[in-house]
């Protein structure tokens, strides 16, 4: 069965910093891996896809993420972190014809 | 280009009362989606609709969740008798590619059952 897994529950980093949110996850196939973001009291936006072809993947607001087929990862990247930015960040997996699947997800918060 | 429309966005009930949550998807959107997310978890699929047919509805609670979308477009999920551990809040999706996993998501409603 599939399955996502993001070990870290909470993030803090001030901003400005660098930022690494982890995912990885468990699948039969080449799964297509997504990254969304959910602000307090919203509904989820994604950030980013990756389907097949380059391993990084460029989102929106500046995030990337890297897909690593060896370890199974997917892991969301961003140079310097702004305020606006602190949010709960979820990664899904899934294929074509096959329902997707989300991860606890990783609550971040930025210091000033 | 309009959301994702959710009614109501807050509701608190007590155990064994019955609920029912409105979403109207993006034009245009065959695909939809009701996900429940209980604080602290990601978002759980109850149900898939492709147009007004179940594609999925396999993690839904039959004894007290029911879920309709009569014409194709907006949809209610509807639960009865609400439970406590039913708490959380109710996401509705689309997506106009079925099966790509790019889904555009309503702000939510939060269910609190007492």
């Amino acid at each position: 069965a599939q399955s996502v897994t993001q070990p870290d529950i909470h993030i803090t980093v001030s901003e400005g910093a660098s930022l690494e949110l982890r995912c990885n996850y468990s699948y039969g196939a080449t799964p297509y891996l997504f990254w969304y973001v959910q602000s307090p009291g919203q509904g989820l936006q994604l950030l980013l896809k990756y389907f097949s072809g380059d391993t990084l993947v460029q989102g929106i607001k500046g995030f990337e993420a890297e897909f690593k087929r060896s370890q199974s990862s997917f892991n969301l990247r961003k140079p310097s972190v702004h305020w606006s930015d602190a949010a709960e960040y979820f990664c899904a997996v899934g294929s074509y014809g096959q329902n997707f699947v989300f991860g606890p997800g990783t609550r971040l918060s930025v210091l000033p | 280009e309009a959301g994702v429309a959710q009614s109501p966005r807050y509701k608190i009930i007590e155990k064994r009362q019955s609920v029912a949550f409105w979403c109207n998807p993006i034009s245009g959107h065959a695909t939809l989606y009701w996900y429940q997310q209980i604080l602290g978890q990601g978002p759980k699929l109850l149900i898939q609709f492709q147009n007004n047919g179940v594609v999925d509805d396999s993690q839904l609670p039959k004894d007290r969740f029911s879920a309709e979308r009569l014409k194709g477009v907006d949809s209610t999920l509807k639960i009865q008798p609400a439970k406590l551990e039913d708490s959380a809040v109710y996401l509705c999706a689309s997506s106009l590619v079925e099966g790509t996993g790019e889904l555009f998501f309503g702000e939510g409603s939060r269910l609190t059952v007492l």
